[in-house]
């Protein structure tokens, strides 16, 4: 298996503009996570998903953060606007359930708005 | 509120010294708790997970234990090698409350082992 594919890798835009960040999980896992990590908070959880449906949102930062996911290989991270206190690395992981298993993390998408 | 402590927050050490990082939670109310490796700029690794019913996990060089009734956790890095220097992350899952399923996570140890 692949692992967690996370995309784009790096994404630098200016404030105001839509950025969409995107994560494949692994096959089979399904819950799936949306993390952020700043260096001054470290790594928080943003929303988690169950069987595709969200399960915990309370980590959102507000309402110009949203997330899907339409299937169960596929999930969307949104910000609009942007602001420059968004820039930070997401991680997406995934895991069998949201029980006794193991995360898995993908490599995240290091995000710069300026 | 579960919350995740690692102490210290940065430790250098010579080549071929046994370390120990220390981790600790405020609610023993967990699923299990896992120790990440994070390399500068790039994603998590896992290197052990531990069960709320086991006291420890070992892979290679690396061991940990887990007291969950105190709260507590270790990584045990024997003969540590310039290849071990990372940033070092505890997590544990919760089993109450709104966090229920995701991770909480310490900020971590940045470990730096000279040559």
């Amino acid at each position: 298996d692949a692992g967690v594919i996370q995309s784009p890798r790096h994404e630098v835009t200016e404030m105001g503009q839509e950025v969409t960040l995107r994560c494949k999980p692994i096959s089979g896992h399904n819950s799936l996570f949306w993390y952020r990590q700043t260096m001054m908070r470290g790594l928080e959880l943003l929303i988690y998903f169950n069987n595709n449906v969200p399960i915990d949102d309370s980590g959102m930062p507000e309402d110009r953060f949203s997330a899907k996911m339409p299937n169960a290989s596929f999930s969307t991270l949104k910000i609009q606007p942007s602001e420059p206190r968004d820039s930070a690395v997401y991680f997406c992981a995934s895991s069998f359930d949201t029980g006794t298993y193991e995360q898995y993390f993908g490599p995240g998408t290091r995000l710069t708005v300026t | 509120k579960q919350e995740v402590t690692q102490i210290p927050a940065a430790l250098s050490v010579p080549e071929g010294e046994n370390l120990v990082l220390n981790c600790s939670f405020t609610d023993s109310a967990i699923y299990n708790l896992q120790w990440f490796r994070q390399d500068p700029g790039k994603g998590l690794t896992s290197l052990l997970l531990i069960q709320s019913s086991q006291r420890e996990q070992t892979s290679g060089r690396l061991n940990a234990s887990l007291d969950k009734s105190s709260g507590r956790s270790t990584l045990y890095i024997a003969a540590s090698q310039p290849g071990d220097s990372a940033t070092y992350l505890c997590a544990v899952r919760p089993v109450y409350g709104g966090s229920q399923g995701n991770l909480i996570f310490g900020k971590g140890t940045k470990l730096s082992v000279k040559p």
